[in-house]
Parts: structure tokens; sequence; C-alpha cells
């Protein structure tokens, strides 16, 4: 397994450009859910999704779309680039339906995105 | 609403000594509380986590946490740092009814000394 995989690693736009993060996860995982990193406020979460189908906003999700089509892939659209949205971003996945492992999540390696 | 804090940004200890990072919660009910780490330019990797069985919670590489209610702390420790710890620790909060929707710390970042 590939585990989640988020592309691209790097990204630059300016200011007022749209663009679209990619996350996609092969562990048949139902939840998903998308954070941003800022330097000294740990990870923050901006959209989630419980399943295909079914998305909900976090704590800070002005700024940002996302959709679930498939159980596999869950995307981050941002509309028009801010500078204030300068960030990295992880997508995170887990599914583990009883048990303890239920509350584990699994993060990707993350993209770091320069809006100018 | 819940919140996470974690007493110092940085930490530094020589090899061998012992790591201890902080974490205090609060929330109006005992939460499930998380520890991940966090390797430059990497995403965030599992530690241990506390979910209402034993207080005191063995993790990998070492570690082990234990949730204090009545201090409502979920302090970090590992007996002897390893170089290889060098990275950055996240503690991390949930309540019982959205047990997947996570609330972070700011983060501590752990420097081990030769």
């Amino acid at each position: 397994n590939a585990g989640v995989t988020q592309t691209p690693k790097f990204q630059v736009l300016k200011t007022g450009q749209s663009m679209t993060l990619q996350c996609a996860q092969d562990m048949n995982h139902e939840y998903m859910s998308w954070y941003r990193q800022d330097p000294g406020m740990g990870l923050r979460l901006i959209h989630y999704s419980v399943g295909a189908g079914i998305t909900d906003q976090g704590e800070v999700p002005n700024g940002y779309n996302v959709s679930r089509s498939t159980t596999e892939d869950f995307p981050l659209r941002l509309l028009s680039a801010a500078p204030s949205q300068t960030s990295v971003y992880f997508c995170a996945s887990s599914y583990h339906p009883v048990g303890d492992r239920r509350y584990e999540q699994y993060f990707g390696p993350g993209t770091r995105l320069t809006v100018t | 609403a819940q919140s996470v804090t974690q007493l110092g940004s940085h930490v530094s200890v020589s090899e061998g000594a012992l790591v201890l990072l902080r974490c205090n919660y609060s929330s109006s009910v005992p939460p499930y509380l998380f520890w991940y780490v966090q390797y430059p330019n990497q995403g965030l990797q599992l530690l241990l986590k506390y979910t209402s069985a034993a207080t005191l919670v063995k993790g990998i590489n070492g570690f082990e946490a234990e949730f204090k209610k009545s201090e409502t702390s979920f302090h970090l420790t590992k007996p002897s740092a390893h170089m290889s710890d060098a990275a950055e620790y996240f503690c991390a909060v949930s309540d019982r009814g959205s047990a997947r929707q996570l609330t972070f710390g700011s983060g501590t970042q752990l420097t081990v000394l030769p």
C-alpha cells in the first residue's frame, strides 16, 4: 500500500489564482481530512469527510472547498489564493470500524504552498 | 471547545538524558489524547494514544505518556534520549463524540545534543 499520497509536494501561486491539492489513499478509509500547519500554531482542521458524498467544515474552512466523489480521493480547492493561505497542507485518513485503532489517523507527506 | 497547551516550544536534552514534553488539555469530559511526531519534511506519525484504557500508555520508539485527570495532563516521556529522537512533537485531543477530529497543540521542537 502507498498509504496517503499528496500532490504536488511544492507549489507557488500568485494572489488570486486557483488550484487543487490532491490527496489519495489506497487503504479503503472512510474518514479523510485536510489540515494546515503554520509555525507556532500546530495543525488546524480545514475540512473533513466521513465517506463518499459527505463533507463538513472544520476550524478554518474559509477560502477552501472540498468534494468526495470516491472513497479514495479527497481534493482540496483554493478558489482565489491569498498570501494568508501560505502554509503546509496535510491530508489524513482513518478507518477502523471497531476497536482501539479507529482513532488512528494516517498522514500524507504534505504540500508546501506559497502564495505571493 | 477543547484546547491543548504544550509548554515549551523548544526543548533541548543531552543524549541519554530523560525526555519530558508537557501537554495539558482543556475539556469538560475526559477526551481522547494523542502524541504525534514529525520528522523534518515529513508527515505526522502516531506515537501513542489514550482512549480510556490504562492511564499509562506505551508507544513506539520507547516513548510513554501518563494520563492524569486531576492535572488535565498527558506528558510524554522517554528515559534515555537518542539522537534520532530529534523532531517536532505534537499533542492532540479529540472529544468522544467526534474522535477523528483532532485539535493540536502548537508543537514542541526537541533537540538532542551529543
